[in-house]
């Protein structure tokens, strides 16, 4: 069973328009939230975080909103370059200090120049 | 800087057959975290190691999997009689101290397995 899903798999941006990824959850105990950049080949590695007791982190380009009522967040990524074509997975914990991430399928953005 | 590193890459392995995954940990994390992405799925926790010892290892899907970590080092990870549904990404990830944020796990590049 799903627990956070990412129902869109995919994503083609211009560059320099904003790109918007969207995730979905399911467990209300999750509390921390978090998005991750994985190149081929490689591993993924953390891009921004946000706790819920937040509705809005910024970091540079990036952006990711929570709304809590919804279990739903997304990233903004403003503006897009070519260099952020990569899977996007979200990710969900009970806790900043938890152990278990809960992940989602990823998204896989595509940025055209 | 040496990060987290895994071998092989790849392992092609017939099914019935036990494969050994290996993790090699950022120098001086405690925390060691084994994960794995099936084709269409999202990333899967496996188990947690804090130093040697497993305190969560609830994620491992069968008694076919296990794994050990030793020196509060390098882990590895083994499948016993290897099924094809086992194909997977196997991803292992580290991070500094017991209870850090969770943000701060390090992954690794993986080891694709397939199983014929």
């Amino acid at each position: 069973d799903q627990q956070v899903k990412q129902n869109s798999p995919s994503l083609s941006v211009q560059e320099g328009r904003i790109s918007i990824l969207n995730c979905d959850y399911t467990n209300s105990m999750f509390d921390y939230f978090l998005w991750y950049k994985k190149y081929p080949a490689e591993g993924p590695t953390f891009l921004i975080s946000i706790s819920s007791i937040k509705d809005k982190n910024e970091d540079g380009r990036f952006t990711v909103f929570l709304n809590k009522s919804a279990k739903h967040l997304s990233l903004h990524i403003v503006p897009s370059q070519p260099g952020d074509s990569a899977v996007y997975f979200c990710a969900a914990s009970a806790s900043a200090g938890a152990n278990n991430l809960f992940f989602g399928t990823g998204t896989r953005l595509t940025v055209i120049p | 800087g040496a990060g987290v590193s895994q071998s092989p890459s790849n392992k092609v392995t017939e099914k019935g057959k036990d494969v050994e995954l290996r993790c090699d940990p950022i120098s001086g994390h405690t925390a060691l975290y084994w994960y794995r992405q099936s084709l269409g799925q999202g990333l899967e926790f496996l188990i947690y190691f804090q130093g040697n010892s497993a305190p969560d290892k609830s994620g491992l899907p069968s008694d076919r999997f296990s794994a050990e970590r030793t020196g509060g080092s390098v882990s590895t990870l083994t499948i016993q009689r290897t099924q094809q549904e086992d194909s997977a990404v196997y991803l292992c990830a580290s991070s500094p101290n017991r209870g850090t944020l969770a943000n701060e796990q390090f992954f690794g590049p993986g080891t694709r397995l397939t199983v014929l």
